[in-house]
Order: C-alpha cells, then sequence, then structure tokens
C-alpha cells in the first residue's frame, strides 16, 4: 500500500523568508501522480500541482518551486519571499497509475504560518 | 457558481441521528468522491463513484453510506452519527481517463456530532 508523509505539522516563519514543506512518499509501483494542494483558513483544497513519475524535472511558478527526487522519494515544495496569504495547511498526495478509482493518498497536512 | 457544490456547509447533530450530506457538481465528471478530514491524519477516502451504478468502497466506510442520484449529484449519509464522525467532509469529481487527472474539491461540510 502506498504511503505519504509530511513529517513537519507546523511550521512558522516571518514574512518574506524562504520556506521548504517536505513530502515522503512510500510505494512499490513505477507509475504514480504526485500532487500538492493548498488548504486556506476558509476551508477549501485548492489544487497547487500535479507531477507524474517519469517527469523528475523541477518546476517553478513565480513564488513556488517543487522539487521532485525520485531517488530519495520526495516531493519538496519551496515558496520563497513567502507572504502572510501563503498562510494555509498544506497537504501532499499520492495516486498510482493502475488504480482505477484515481484514489487520492493524502499526506497529515503541513500548517504553515507566515507572520508579518 | 462553483463548480462542486455541498450541502450543508455546517452542521451539529446528536449521537444516534441520520444525516445526509449532498453533493452536485456542474463538471460534467463521471468519478465522485466523499472524503473525511480530521486534524493530522489529512484526507481519507470514505466512497467512490465511477458513474451511477458503480459505488466503491473506500479507506474508510464503516458507518457511512452513499448514493448517486445522477451524474451530478452524491450523497454521503450516517445512518446513525457518532461522536467520532465529528469531522470536516470534502465532496471531490474528477475526469474519466484514470490516474493523474486533478481531482476538484467541493468547498467541505464541517458536521459535528454531540
Amino acid at each position: 500500500a502506498q504511503k505519504v508523509t509530511q513529517a513537519q505539522t507546523e511550521i512558522s516563519v516571518v514574512e518574506k523568508e524562504d520556506v521548504t514543506l517536505d513530502c515522503v512518499y512510500e510505494t512499490r509501483d513505477t507509475t504514480y501522480y504526485l500532487f500538492w494542494y493548498k488548504q486556506p483558513p476558509s476551508g477549501e483544497l485548492v489544487f497547487l500541482i500535479r507531477r507524474n513519475s517519469f517527469d523528475e524535472q523541477n518546476e517553478i511558478s513565480g513564488r513556488y518551486s517543487w522539487n521532485f527526487q525520485k531517488s530519495t522519494s520526495s516531493f519538496n515544495f519551496t515558496i520563497t519571499a513567502s507572504q502572510v496569504v501563503d498562510s494555509a495547511v498544506y497537504f501532499c498526495a499520492l495516486t498510482l497509475r493502475g488504480n482505477a478509482g484515481n484514489m487520492l493518498t493524502f499526506g497529515g497536512g503541513t500548517r504553515l504560518m507566515v507572520k508579518p | 457558481d462553483a463548480d462542486v457544490t455541498q450541502t450543508p456547509r455546517n452542521r451539529i447533530t446528536k449521537t444516534g441521528k441520520r444525516i445526509m450530506l449532498e453533493c452536485s457538481q456542474t463538471k460534467g465528471h463521471d468519478r465522485m468522491y466523499w472524503y473525511r478530514q480530521d486534524p493530522g491524519l489529512g484526507l481519507r477516502l470514505i466512497y467512490y463513484s465511477f458513474d451511477v451504478k458503480d459505488i466503491n468502497k473506500g479507506e474508510i466506510s464503516d458507518g457511512y453510506s452513499v448514493s448517486r442520484q445522477a451524474q451530478a449529484k452524491f450523497s454521503l449519509s450516517l445512518e446513525s452519527a457518532i461522536p467520532n464522525q465529528t469531522a470536516l467532509y470534502f465532496c471531490a469529481t474528477s475526469d474519466t481517463g484514470g490516474a493523474g487527472y486533478e481531482q476538484y474539491f467541493g468547498p467541505g461540510t464541517r458536521l459535528t456530532v454531540t
């Protein structure tokens, strides 16, 4: 069975600091997809990124960047120059290609608090 | 208008009561899901449905049942609510096509069982 671990339950930073959220996953499958979702204080889940297991290129989107390393089974998320609006719970999730139901396995989430 | 809606958004109920949470979507997706979120545990899958006639149990289906009334509607029922079912419940949809497709989540329903 697959598993996603987000070891950091809470992180607190001061605005403009860079912060990295860790995600480690476990699966025996060779084809899978990884996701990051953001849950702001309002409660909804916002999709941030999807990465498939064959694409290890890092991705940058504005202040957000993602580092996918299959060798360490990690898919870490970095926010550069954090802002108060980045305060949220962030979830990493995994689904397998052979999973007909497209079911997501979520990590426990990391609560990020950005202080002004 | 939101693509995935959930009603009610908040509900307080008593132990032993039957309660239904409803989900509607306008995305035209075949696949629908119910998750619950508990602090520190992330989201866990309760039930999922590929289409109106195909419903499957997820990781934590005990104590829950579902109904797929139409492609656009997927309801979650707690037949006899208990306090440890207090949680945030999310409905989600996904396009047909297998893994890797993004799931679109509703705004969530906060349920409290006293």
